[in-house]
């Protein structure tokens, strides 16, 4: 059965503490892996994809990677701006395009 | 670019009562989405259209769930009656190709609360 788990839950950092957001899948045959950022009573939001183990993206303090068993969204220097939550979402090759999610990492960056 | 739309943003109905949740696509995305997010659950699937086609019903709960793309535009999801554990956000999400290499635009969701 195609899985994806994040962790940790919850992440508390001070500014500019950097760290890593962790995000274990398995799926039948990977088409993409994709991170979303939301904020409370918002939609997700777009971030990153991903397609195949060694693949990086970088926007701004995120730094997105990929192997073939789990993704890091790393987070250098943080700011406040960055409190939100962060999903990992996969898309398997023979499930058409519907996204699989994980339950989220709820990061708070305080100044 | 108008994003992708999604009302009444809250609803509070009492269970057995019915609810017609609308979604309003970025305008020219063939594939509309359906997704859910139960208290304390990662979000899930319910379902994909492909313009006013289902493609994909697979996570549609049961059948008190009836959606309909007509015309390929905007969306409804009807809930009927309700039932407690429908609560939830649902999320509304659109991408111009079903690949979407360029991430899905989701809408801000409906929150449903069923009493």
């Amino acid at each position: 059965e195609d899985q994806v788990t994040q962790s940790p839950e919850a992440l508390r950092l001070q500014e500019g503490e950097s760290s890593s957001l962790n995000c274990s899948y398995t799926v039948s045959g990977l088409r993409g892996l994709f991170w979303y950022r939301q904020d409370p009573g918002k939609g997700p939001e777009f971030l990153f994809t991903l397609y195949s183990a060694g693949e990086e993206k970088e926007k701004e303090r995120l730094k997105a990677t990929l192997t073939k068993k789990e993704s890091f969204l790393h987070i250098t220097a943080p700011k406040p701006e960055d409190s939100a939550t962060y999903l990992c979402a996969v898309q398997a090759g023979n499930q058409g395009g519907k996204l699989i999610f994980g339950q989220g990492t709820e990061l708070s960056v305080k100044p | 670019e108008a994003g992708v739309t999604q009302f009444p943003s809250h609803s509070v109905i009492e269970k057995g009562q019915t609810v017609t949740l609308r979604c309003d696509p970025i305008s020219g995305h063939d594939n509309l989405y359906w997704y859910r997010r139960v208290m304390g659950k990662e979000i899930k699937f319910l379902l994909h259209f492909v313009k006013e086609s289902k493609q994909d019903e697979s996570g549609m709960p049961n059948n008190r769930f009836l959606a309909e793309r007509t015309g390929g535009t905007y969306s409804t999801l009807k809930v009927q009656p309700a039932e407690l554990e429908d609560s939830g956000v649902y999320f509304c999400a659109s991408s111009p190709s079903r690949q979407a290499m360029g991430g899905y635009t989701f809408g801000s969701g409906t929150r449903l609360t069923v009493v």
